[in-house]
């Protein structure tokens, strides 16, 4: 089992464009989630997902969106990248409640 | 609001130095306290979950306790292969599937 995989590991924008992180995991949970983590601020939920086809928001979505077509991946999109978005993203997946989360990727907007 | 603090931010211990990290929430309802362990450029790892006050947790030389306020991970005999950040996080009773976490603690432990 390869878990929860992320993609790509580290990008560099640009202030105005849009990408898309892409979440995989191979465990069948119906839980999924994407958090950014910034020093001093730990770890921030910014939108999950209860099951396929369902999504909802976190702590922090502004900026953010989200997709769960299929039950084993979970994207997250960024419009408009801003500076203010430069972070390490981490994706993670659950069956109850223990989470268990992806090596992250490593975004800078410039 | 739920909130989670660990203390202290940073702790340097000798190899062999027993000592325990601090996790003290305040949540309307605990349904589950997790501890994970983080290190340098990866993701979080799961290392307990503990649901009710008393319950304990050990593996290998780490063991996580819990009572009604806090929740202590003890390092017994540290080696520098312990050395990581150490989240707490919570889930509450109007989480849902949510988890709060702390900043974390980074633990250094010198040879």
């Amino acid at each position: 089992n390869a878990g929860v995989t992320q993609t790509p590991k580290f990008r560099v924008l640009k202030t105005g464009q849009s990408m898309t992180l892409l979440c995989a995991q191979d465990m069948n949970h119906e839980y999924m989630y994407w958090y950014r983590q910034d020093p001093g601020m730990g770890l921030r939920l910014i939108h999950y997902s209860v099951g396929e086809g369902t999504t909802a928001k976190g702590e922090v979505p502004d900026g953010y969106n989200v997709s769960r077509l299929k039950k084993q991946n979970f994207l997250l999109g960024l419009e408009s990248a801003a500076p203010s978005q430069t972070s390490v993203y981490f994706c993670a997946s659950s069956y109850f409640y223990e989470q268990y989360f992806g090596p992250g990727t490593r975004l800078t907007v410039t | 609001e739920d909130q989670v603090t660990q203390s202290p931010e940073a702790l340097r211990l000798q190899e062999g130095e027993s000592s325990s990290l601090n996790c003290s929430y305040t949540v309307s309802g605990l349904r589950g306290l997790f501890w994970y362990r983080q290190d340098p450029g990866k993701g979080p790892e799961f290392l307990f979950t503990l649901y009710s006050a008393g319950e304990e947790k050990e593996k290998e030389r780490l063991k996580a306790t819990l009572t009604k306020k806090e929740s202590f991970l003890h390092i017994t005999a540290p080696k520098p292969e312990d050395s990581a950040t150490y989240l707490c996080a919570v889930r509450t009773q109007g989480g849902s599937e949510k988890l709060v976490f702390g900043k974390g603690t980074k633990l250094t432990v010198n040879p």
